[in-house]
């Protein structure tokens, strides 16, 4: 049974940096990429990038490339997003999911979430 | 790269046919998957490559690919189906529809 565990709501303050953790437990870990969308209050849902853990090098939308850094830690099976310069934009949940196969798949495992609210 | 369209909402009585499209330009050339978002919760696989039901997925839901445009049907729609309905595929990078509420009333 796989199981994406994700770290705790963060608080930040405007052009800080936040990193959320996702912690891949019951199911391999390397081959399935797993990517990070995020959900704005009360919006839909966005992707932002992902990563094959064994690879090491992540893919951006477009619109983050540059602000995020998606990364795996394949001994403790754990991918993070970092983003830093954070507007007040920012604030969201940020979910990762795991998607069914080695690209282009669906995503058929998700982690619970992490909010993260941008505040002064 | 291109959007992927959805209705913002629908509305469907309890016990009928409820339908909710997803529209883009090559989508017949990709697979589509759904998702299912109750207030408050993860999003949760309903539908993908198209037609297919992950295990536990009732078999009220039902998916087709058409085109340009993608269906996501639920026949005998129940009360705990209401909630948010997102389609994804993927292009240059991984799409989402804006999502559509769905109410039972």
């Amino acid at each position: 049974q796989v199981q994406l565990v994700q770290s705790g709501a963060e608080v930040k303050t405007p052009g800080s940096s936040v990193k959320v953790s996702c912690r891949a437990s019951g199911g391999s870990f390397s081959s399935e990429p797993i990517s990070w969308v995020r959900q704005a209050p009360g919006q839909g849902l966005e992707w932002m990038g992902g990563i094959t853990p064994r690879s090491t090098i992540g893919k951006y939308a477009q619109r983050f490339q540059g602000r995020v850094l998606i990364s795996a830690d394949t001994s403790t099976n754990t991918v993070y997003m970092e983003m830093r310069s954070l507007t007040y934009e920012d604030t969201a949940i940020f979910y990762c999911a795991r998607e069914a196969g080695v690209g282009e798949s669906h995503f058929d495992h998700w982690g619970q979430g992490t909010l993260v609210t941008v505040s002064s | 790269s291109y959007g992927l369209t959805q209705p913002p909402s629908v509305s469907v009585s309890p016990g009928h046919t409820a339908t909710i499209t997803c529209s883009g330009d090559s989508l017949e050339q990709t697979y589509t998957s759904w998702y299912q978002q109750k207030a408050g919760q993860s999003p949760v696989l309903v539908i993908y490559e198209d037609y297919k039901r992950p295990s536990g997925i009732p078999e009220r839901f039902s998916g087709s690919n058409s085109g340009n445009t993608a269906t996501l049907t639920i026949i005998g729609t129940q009360a705990v189906d209401e909630a948010d309905y997102y389609c994804h595929t993927w292009d240059t990078s991984a799409l989402f529809g804006g999502g559509t509420k769905l109410t039972v009333l």
